[in-house]
């Protein structure tokens, strides 16, 4: 099973600064058929299931504001909110799409400073 | 509008079996992958299994030995997870998730959650 290691475990941000969460995977997940990482980035606050927020490690998903970015190749992965808002506040996880078992990081808690 | 919907909460007894509806509107069900994941509590996102939404086949994680089965029925819109041999570490929030069209993608659509409680 492919394992993704997220740090830190949680964050404390001021309001309109930079955030930024790693992923780390124990194999790479660029897969040689279309050339895209197969990592995705949710955001989970708190009763609510995840929302999609990056896939392909980069591509922003419809509708999600545009501090949300995401880079990284084969194993290592960042997840940046350019400038931190209040709603921003939530569980951020990091997963694989790349190979069944399907799995997801350990969780990053971004809280306000 | 997209959506899914997910059955209501549910308590059971160890040994017992759940099966957790998830019906899917706003979108042609056959043409998408249904996935299936749940949350224990203070845990991090678990991968259970997946069902094509067009012609049924279905693969479950090994971690479930056989405990789980997830099926559809395409007249409904409707698919379905049923985990059985329960234990107290299964009660968590079951949740049905949708998978980008383009296959072999990520998760955009999600169920509000089934949360599912094991305690004799």
């Amino acid at each position: 099973d492919i394992v993704l290691t997220q740090s830190p475990d949680s964050l404390s941000v001021s309001l309109g600064e930079r955030a930024t969460i790693n992923c780390k995977s124990s194999q790479s997940v660029l897969y040689s058929s279309n050339n895209e990482n197969h990592l995705a980035w949710y955001r989970q606050k708190p009763g609510q299931p995840p929302k999609l927020l990056i896939y392909w490690a980069s591509t922003r998903e419809s509708g999600v504001p545009d501090r949300f970015s995401g880079s990284g190749s084969e194993t290592d992965f960042t997840l940046t909110i350019s400038s931190l808002q209040a709603e921003d506040v939530a569980v951020y996880y990091c997963q694989q799409y790349y190979s069944t078992p399907i799995t997801f990081g350990q969780g990053t808690r971004l809280e306000i400073k | 509008q997209v959506q899914l919907v997910q059955s209501g909460a549910e308590v059971k007894k160890p040994g017992a079996s759940v099966k957790v509806s998830c019906k899917a509107a706003g979108y042609i069900f056959t043409r998408y992958a249904m996935h299936w994941v749940r949350q224990a509590p203070g845990q991090r996102l678990e991968w259970m299994g997946w069902i094509n939404g067009g012609n049924g086949d279905t693969e479950c994680s090994q971690k479930f030995q056989g405990r789980v089965t997830i099926t559809s029925d395409t007249s409904a819109n409707i698919a379905y997870m049923e985990l059985s041999s329960l234990r107290s570490e299964d009660t968590a929030v079951y949740y049905c998730a949708r998978e980008l069209p383009t296959g072999h993608d990520a998760f955009d659509i999600w169920g509000q959650g089934t949360m599912v409680t094991v305690s004799s």
